[in-house]
């Protein structure tokens, strides 16, 4: 079964204001990941923070992961048009050998 | 420019033929990995590789094969046994295992059987 699940499922917002986008997963986990897909292309790593952090800047986009309540969930600021793409998070579940990946939440940004 | 090459981009087969989808790194990475995307159901996981020579079942195995014969290399064999083929395949890799390590990602084979 999926360990994680993003909500919600599709999100259209202006170009200009913020999206957040949320992901839940069901067991303990080493690191959990966030990725950019766009249409018909492989994934892209956007972020990565560790069961012992909670939060995480990077450029646009801030993460916080909390760990007791098995969720994580990714800030992008001052959206742009480009950023209209699928996201997805990924654990590895706590496994060490495989990641796990959500349904994703599809972001269409209207300039 | 180092990355992961994915070829074809578009495949096209004839019910009850094998196919074998191509996956090759220059990033001196450890890891391979194969997934299937359906729409609406995210990744799953194929198979993995975590050294030449060695592969593990994912989630979904049935109906496939690899092989890792070389570091760079992880060919995914679509067998007639697998009932419904038809999916975007991405190939991807890491240094180690997941543990701090992101995945780099092909840009996909479409598979379409008919």
């Amino acid at each position: 079964s999926q360990q994680g699940e993003e909500d919600p499922q599709a999100l259209s917002i202006q170009e200009g204001e913020n999206a957040t986008m949320n992901c839940s997963y069901k067991t303990s986990i080493n690191n959990l990941q966030w990725y950019r897909q766009n249409s018909g292309r492989g994934l892209v790593h956007l972020i990565l923070i560790r069961s012992n952090e909670r939060e995480k800047h990077s450029g646009r986009l801030r993460v916080t992961l909390d760990t007791s309540k098995k969720s994580s969930s990714l800030l992008i600021t001052a959206s742009r048009a480009a950023d209209t793409a699928s996201y997805f998070c990924a654990t590895d579940a706590g496994t060490g050998n495989q990641f796990y990946f959500g349904t994703g939440t599809s972001l269409t940004v209207i300039p | 420019d180092g990355g992961i090459t994915q070829s074809p981009k578009y495949l096209f087969r004839k019910e009850g033929q094998n196919v074998t989808l191509s996956c090759e790194q220059n990033l001196n990475h450890d890891a391979m990995y194969w997934y299937r995307q359906d729409p609406g159901q995210g990744l799953r996981l194929i198979y993995y590789s975590q050294i030449v020579n060695d592969f593990q079942k994912g989630d979904i195995a049935e109906g496939y094969s690899v092989s890792r014969e070389k570091k760079e290399s992880f060919p995914l064999t679509v067998t007639s046994a697998q009932k419904n083929p038809t999916a975007f395949y991405l190939c991807a890799s890491s240094i180690k295992g997941p543990n701090n390590s992101p995945l780099h990602f092909g840009n996909g084979t479409r598979l379409t059987v008919t």
